[in-house]
């Protein structure tokens, strides 16, 4: 059971350059997310879906952009990369269990990216 | 605008002490508080909360929700080294945002 997956785990841009974070889950979540996260700061949200076609805008979406084609995955992409996207980069699904009012999110192991 | 805020940002305790974390949150639609722990990788699940009132317990952990006054608290007691780490927690609206604070750093001293 893999859970959240991300690729790659570490990754030097240069300024200018584009890329995609993978995240891919295999529990069937509804909802899926990116955080990043500086140094001593907490998680902020980048982008989040609530499920397949369907996006919304988090806390910093500047300079990111997502899609949601399948359940399974949740791509971030990074386009014309600057210093300030340098940052560990976590990928998380939920789910609302409405039979008991339950849910958890499962985060990925993280991606650091450095922009030079 | 959606926030959660978590007090204090960090503090220093000795080993025994009982530690208190606070997070109070302003969520439109909200729909449960969530507690993680993280130590320098991806964060691992404490508790869920949706009811006021109760309160969830595992081991020296234990948390409350009151959904009238919007906070929640996480208790440590008899602190040990290995509980130090940044505790976060994040609110769970109906539309499926999470948002998270900006975490407490604890550190237990020996």
């Amino acid at each position: 059971n893999a859970g959240v997956t991300q690729t790659p785990k570490f990754r030097i841009l240069k300024i200018g350059q584009s890329m995609t974070l993978q995240c891919a889950q295999d529990m069937n979540h509804n909802y899926m997310y990116w955080y990043r996260q500086d140094p001593g700061m907490g998680l902020k949200l980048i982008y989040y879906s609530v499920g397949a076609g369907i996006t919304d805008k988090g806390e910093v979406p500047n300079g990111y952009n997502v899609s949601r084609s399948t359940t399974e995955d949740f791509p971030l992409r990074l386009e014309l990369a600057a210093p300030s996207q340098t940052s560990v980069y976590f990928c998380a699904s939920s789910y609302w269990d409405i039979s008991n009012e339950n849910t958890e999110a499962f985060f990925g192991q993280g991606t650091r990216l450095t922009v030079v | 605008e959606d926030k959660v805020v978590q007090s204090p940002l960090s503090l220093v305790v000795h080993e025994g002490d009982t530690v208190t974390l606070n997070c109070s949150y302003e969520v439109t639609n909200f729909r449960s508080l969530l507690w993680y722990k993280q130590e320098k990788k991806a964060p691992t699940f404490l508790f869920m909360l949706t009811s006021s009132g109760i309160e969830k317990k595992s081991g020296r952990l234990s948390s409350i929700l009151d959904k009238k006054e919007l906070f929640s608290i996480l208790n440590i007691t008899a602190t040990q080294t290995g509980d130090s780490a940044v505790y976060l927690c994040a609110a769970f609206d109906s539309w499926g945002k999470l948002q998270f604070g900006a975490g407490t750093q604890v550190v237990v001293t020996p």
